[in-house]
């Protein structure tokens, strides 16, 4: 069992809709990172979160910490949101080693 | 601009022969680390490196080695190439764990045959 879950693993919505996708962990963490990957492969670092919630734009991060559960929502999706999204975790003991998720793939339709 | 630089993007190359993927950032990040992103598994850790001569094994780091002499260049050494690490690499950087996210290179398709 992966120390990271995410779900679910493909989503397709209609544009505008509001998105969610959910990681949770088992582990201690430290952060918990919010990544990004479009077609082609490229990763952009959307959010990394210790508590509580950020928001950037249309896109928002939350976690709880208790529950060992982070949520990335979008609002007013569009299809340039279209991408596979990723959780990693940091572990708690001081140093950088990275769990991730398997990914979302989110697919927004025009 | 700030961007962690990867070369080759792309490579072929023969079971056994020594190759180097360089990584190079030029945010004075001290933190770098190394994944390997394979279908159906997502992204591994291979190693990471807390600052010069310092680095540690991810989950994965099996067949591979790294060295850190100098903050920005973190290069990544397959001594013997194998065809099980044929794979999509990439590497990052970070400025610490509690100010800010990381900066990753645009990847590395290598295929061993």
């Amino acid at each position: 069992k992966n120390e990271v879950e995410q779900s679910p693993q493909n989503l397709t919505a209609q544009e505008g809709e509001f998105i969610t996708i959910n990681c949770s962990y088992s582990v201690g963490i430290s952060a918990l990172h919010w990544l990004q990957q479009h077609p082609g492969g490229g990763i952009v670092s959307l959010f990394m979160l210790s508590s509580g919630k950020k928001k950037h734009g249309r896109l928002i991060a939350t976690i709880n910490i208790q529950e060992k559960h982070s949520s990335l929502h979008i609002t007013a999706s569009h299809p340039r949101d279209s991408a596979v999204y990723i959780c990693a975790a940091n572990n708690n003991f001081g140093n950088e080693k990275l769990t991730f998720g398997t990914g979302t793939r989110l697919t927004i339709i025009p | 601009e700030a961007q962690v630089t990867q070369n080759p993007r792309y490579l072929i190359t023969v079971t056994g022969k020594k190759l180097t993927v360089t990584c190079s950032q030029n945010m004075n990040h001290e933190y770098m680390s190394w994944y390997r992103q394979d279908p159906g598994l997502g992204l591994r850790q291979i190693y990471y490196s807390m600052n010069v001569e310092v680095t540690d094994k991810g989950d994965v780091p099996e067949g591979y080695k790294v060295s850190r002499k100098e903050k920005r260049n973190f290069p990544l050494i397959l001594e013997s190439p194998s065809p099980n690490q044929t794979s999509l690499y990439f590497c990052a950087s970070s400025s610490s764990r509690d100010s800010g996210g990381y900066t990753f290179g645009s990847g590395t398709r290598l295929t061993v045959v």
